[in-house]
């Protein structure tokens, strides 16, 4: 099993440009999720998913949309780019979101640069 | 409102000796689970140790150990033997029920170093 993956590691962008955040699994779990990363404030919530065409919001959502047609799936777009979303985006998944014991696993993290 | 809190930010060990990490949280919520997570500098989240908060004894997974006082609302970690190894940033992550998406909460982090 590769795990959870994500590309691309490493971004730049210019203010406003768009792009999407791939993230894959192959464990075929229900529950996926996004989070960012920015110094001192630990790993932050944008959107998460508990199956194949049901997405919600966390803490952070603005300025991120995200879809999930298939369970495998979890990618995060950035409609328009802003230097406030330079940050670590981690995607994460477990099993079943309703099992409070489920360890989420993460994926690697893709560094992004907004200009 | 901040529902972990970890009130380290930086913390040294000497090779083999033991290091407890803190980390209180903040829920009304009865079912939760609560979690630690390592990140070295290569930037990956590695999931160390799990506590319920229905469980009546301390987690434990080799060198690492939960001190769990639910009365105290507190999870610390405890690092036995430490190794040079183990620097890193270590996260207390909460998990609670539906109505918050059953997400992991993350505290803001201990920096841990382990000098020889």
């Amino acid at each position: 099993n590769a795990g959870v993956t994500q590309t691309p590691k490493f971004q730049v962008l210019k203010t406003g440009q768009s792009m999407t955040l791939q993230c894959a699994q192959d464990m075929n779990h229900e529950y996926m999720s996004w989070y960012r990363q920015d110094p001192g404030m630990g790993l932050r919530l944008i959107h998460y998913s508990v199956g194949a065409g049901i997405t919600d919001q966390g803490e952070v959502p603005n300025g991120y949309n995200v879809s999930r047609s298939t369970t495998e799936d979890f990618p995060l777009r950035l409609l328009s780019a802003a230097p406030s979303q330079t940050s670590v985006y981690f995607c994460a998944s477990s099993k079943q979101g309703g099992d409070l014991q489920e360890t989420q696993y993460f994926g690697p993290g893709t560094r992004l640069l907004v200009l | 409102a901040q529902k972990i809190t970890q009130t380290q930010p930086g913390m040294f060990v000497q090779e083999k000796e033991a290091v407890t990490l803190d980390c209180t949280y903040d829920t009304s919520d009865p079912s939760y689970g609560l979690f630690w997570y390592k990140q070295p500098s290569s930037g990956e989240m590695i999931f160390l140790i799990y506590q319920g908060s229905y469980d009546q004894q301390n987690a434990t997974e080799g060198r690492y150990s939960l001190n769990f006082q639910k009365a105290r609302k507190s999870a610390n970690l405890v690092i036995s033997a430490s190794q040079l190894g183990d620097s890193a940033m270590y996260f207390c992550a909460m998990r609670e029920g539906q109505n918050s998406g059953y997400a992991l909460n993350f505290g803001k982090g201990t920096s841990l170093l382990v000098t020889p």
